[in-house]
């Protein structure tokens, strides 16, 4: 079964351009998590979805982020405009509902970004 | 937000030693999960746990749910190179399915 996908892997793009990172969770999961992980703050929950809503966005570092989930099998996470500070590694995880594993989260290979 | 503390930061053992390491919480959590990840990669799930006091085993890797069920601890025996990584603890209370993760352990085996 394939697992988490995101894309791009990597982006480099220059300060004030927009950045849209894109997530497939694993197909039957109804939740979806964004994640920002750097050296400093480590692995931070950005916001999560469950049944294509947003539930929390509270990890949301301001109103630079936003995220979308239009249907079950995507999501995106835009930054505009992008600031050399959002600079980290993006993951997306996904997980389900049901017992007996219910809420075990699947992470993706991540995108890595970098703000010149 | 919530914190999760790992210990130890890190750890550098010899191929063929046990390793230990452990995740506390001043809140009480349902459910633990343990990670391993290798750089340039996402985390990886190991283990499990859904009940205090359980102890479960995934190959070499051992963890357990604490009985108070503000820690849990992982276990690896007779460690191997490609054990090197970062652990991560997570928890998650009840009434969501947000998890919290900790600081990680990073591992180095040394051959």
């Amino acid at each position: 079964d394939a697992g988490v996908i995101q894309s791009p892997r990597h982006e480099v793009t220059e300060m004030g351009q927009e950045v849209t990172l894109r997530c497939k969770p694993i197909s039957g999961h109804n939740s979806l998590f964004w994640y920002r992980q750097t050296m400093m703050r480590g692995l931070e929950l950005l916001i999560y979805f469950n049944n294509n809503v947003p539930i929390d966005d509270s990890g949301m570092p301001e109103d630079r982020f936003s995220a979308k989930m239009p249907n079950a099998s995507f999501s995106t996470l835009k930054i505009q405009p992008s600031e050399p500070r959002d600079s980290a590694v993006y993951f997306c995880a996904s997980s389900h509902d049901n017992r007996p594993r219910a809420y075990e989260q699947y992470f993706g290979p991540g995108t890595r970004l970098t703000v010149t | 937000g919530q914190q999760l503390n790992q210990s130890p930061q890190s750890m550098f053992i010899q191929e063929g030693e046990d390793v230990s390491m452990n995740c506390t919480s001043s809140s009480i959590f349902n459910t633990w999960l343990w990670y391993k990840q290798d750089p340039g990669e996402g985390p990886v799930l190991l283990i499990a746990l859904y009940k205090a006091g359980e102890l479960t085993s995934n190959g070499r890797l051992t963890a357990q749910f604490g009985i108070t069920r503000k820690d849990s601890f992982l276990n690896i025996s007779a460690s191997i190179p490609s054990d090197v990584g970062i652990y991560f603890c997570a928890g998650q209370r009840s009434g969501g399915n947000q998890f919290y993760f900790g600081t990680g352990t990073s591992l180095t085996v040394i051959p």
